[in-house]
Order: structure tokens, then C-alpha cells, then sequence
């Protein structure tokens, strides 16, 4: 069964930094492109980044290109977002999402979303 | 960036009704379509990628068809577990961009 599990959320002021770290099990973690996507309290869901198998590809969202990083410890199962020079409008529950598809497309990138974590809130305020 | 853009925002329906979500492109994305189902104070579901295929353990009720930029999610007959938001997500390019959802929500 496949499990993703964030962790890492919670209360920082503006221009904070904080790091969300996802434990994954259930499937072979290097063969699947992995996702973070955002949801604001009461709003839509936002892409935030995408990092391939390897590591070596990584896309961010516009909106936090420059203060976020997304990263990944193949060896550990673990998909990491570094988020530095945090902002108000960052605040938001933080899924890690497991790219769907079949190995070896699955690990090139990520397109739609085949699981979810439950989330890991973040709030940015003073 | 590829704009999702989903009609209608709200949709009060009846258990048993058929349901008809739509989800329109500014720009085609092919067949590169999913939509998911998200209930309150949880994750979303994948219910549909490719614009058309089932994910794994998904009902048949739910079905999802479309291509280029305009694109539908059908509820054959609503079910009581059904009433959620439903968002559609583009994946023909980056950013990945995701409709504003639908929230289908009891008569």
C-alpha cells in the first residue's frame, strides 16, 4: 500500500524558512516523479514543484521560484521543500503527491497525481 | 501558462441525479486531463487521468471524457459519498494548473 507521510508544518513568521520533509513507502520510490501542491484555507489547489526519479529535473511554480527547493533522498525514501523568505500568501496545507503512471515514464515527470499525503499545514504569520 | 477554468462553481443536485462537471482549457492540453474529488478536511482523489480512464478502485458511475481544451466529468447516478469539490488539473505543460473545482453539494 502506498503511503506518503509529510511532516515538518507549522507556525513561522514572515521570511522564515522551514523545510517539509514526506516519507513515501509502498513502491519503489526512484521510479516515480514526486509533486508538491498547495491549498490555501478555503481556496483551490496550486502546483508548487516537481522533481523527477533521479533528482536531477526540477520544476518550481513562478510564485515561489528563488525562495523554494524541492529535493529528494532516494537512499531514504523522503521528498523534502525547502521554503525560505516566507510569506503570508504561503500559508497553506502542503500535500506531497506521488506521480502516476509506470516505471520508466513514471520517474521522467510527474503529470497527474496518483496519491496523496494527508497534508502539513503551514502558517505564515506573525 | 495554461489557463482551467470549470463551470459551474456550485451544483446542488439530488442523490440519484446524473451529474455533468465541465473543466475548459485556454490552450489545448491534448488528452492530458485529470480530475480529482476532495471531501472536507481531506486529500484529494484521483478519480480520472487521461482524460478519460478510471483510476484504480474508482466507480464506474463516474466517467470522464474530452480533448484539446474542453473537457466533462459525468456522475452517471450521485451517490450520497459523491457530494465533494471536484478540481480538474492539466498536465500537457508546466506550471501544472488546476481548475478552481466544483462543488457538487445536496439539494
Amino acid at each position: 500500500e502506498v503511503q506518503l507521510l509529510e511532516s515538518g508544518g507549522g507556525l513561522i513568521q514572515p521570511g522564515g524558512s522551514l523545510r517539509l520533509s514526506c516519507a513515501a513507502s509502498g513502491f519503489t520510490f526512484s521510479d516515480y516523479a514526486m509533486s508538491w501542491v498547495r491549498q490555501a484555507p478555503g481556496k483551490g489547489l496550486e502546483w508548487v514543484s516537481d522533481i523527477n526519479g533521479s533528482g536531477g529535473s526540477r520544476y518550481h511554480a513562478e510564485s515561489v521560484t528563488g525562495r523554494f527547493t524541492i529535493s529528494r533522498d532516494n537512499s531514504k525514501n523522503m521528498l523534502f521543500l525547502q521554503m525560505n523568505s516566507l510569506r503570508a500568501e504561503d500559508t497553506a496545507v502542503y500535500y506531497c503527491a506521488k506521480g502516476g503512471g509506470s516505471p520508466p515514464s513514471s520517474a521522467w515527470y510527474a503529470e497527474y497525481y496518483q496519491h496523496w499525503g494527508q497534508g502539513a499545514l503551514v502558517i505564515v504569520s506573525s | 501558462e495554461i489557463g482551467m477554468t470549470q463551470s459551474p462553481d456550485t451544483l446542488s443536485v439530488s442523490p440519484g441525479e446524473r451529474v455533468t462537471l465541465s473543466c475548459r482549457a485556454s490552450h489545448s492540453v491534448s488528452g492530458n486531463l485529470g480530475w480529482y474529488q476532495q471531501k472536507p478536511g481531506q486529500a484529494p482523489r484521483l478519480l480520472i487521468y487521461g482524460a478519460s480512464t478510471r483510476a484504480t478502485g474508482v466507480p464506474a458511475r463516474f466517467s470522464g471524457s474530452g480533448s484539446e481544451t474542453d473537457f466533462t466529468l459525468t456522475i452517471s447516478s450521485l451517490q450520497s459519498e459523491d457530494f465533494a469539490v471536484y478540481y480538474c488539473q492539466q498536465y500537457k505543460n508546466w506550471p501544472r494548473t488546476f481548475g478552481q473545482g466544483t462543488k457538487v453539494e445536496i439539494k
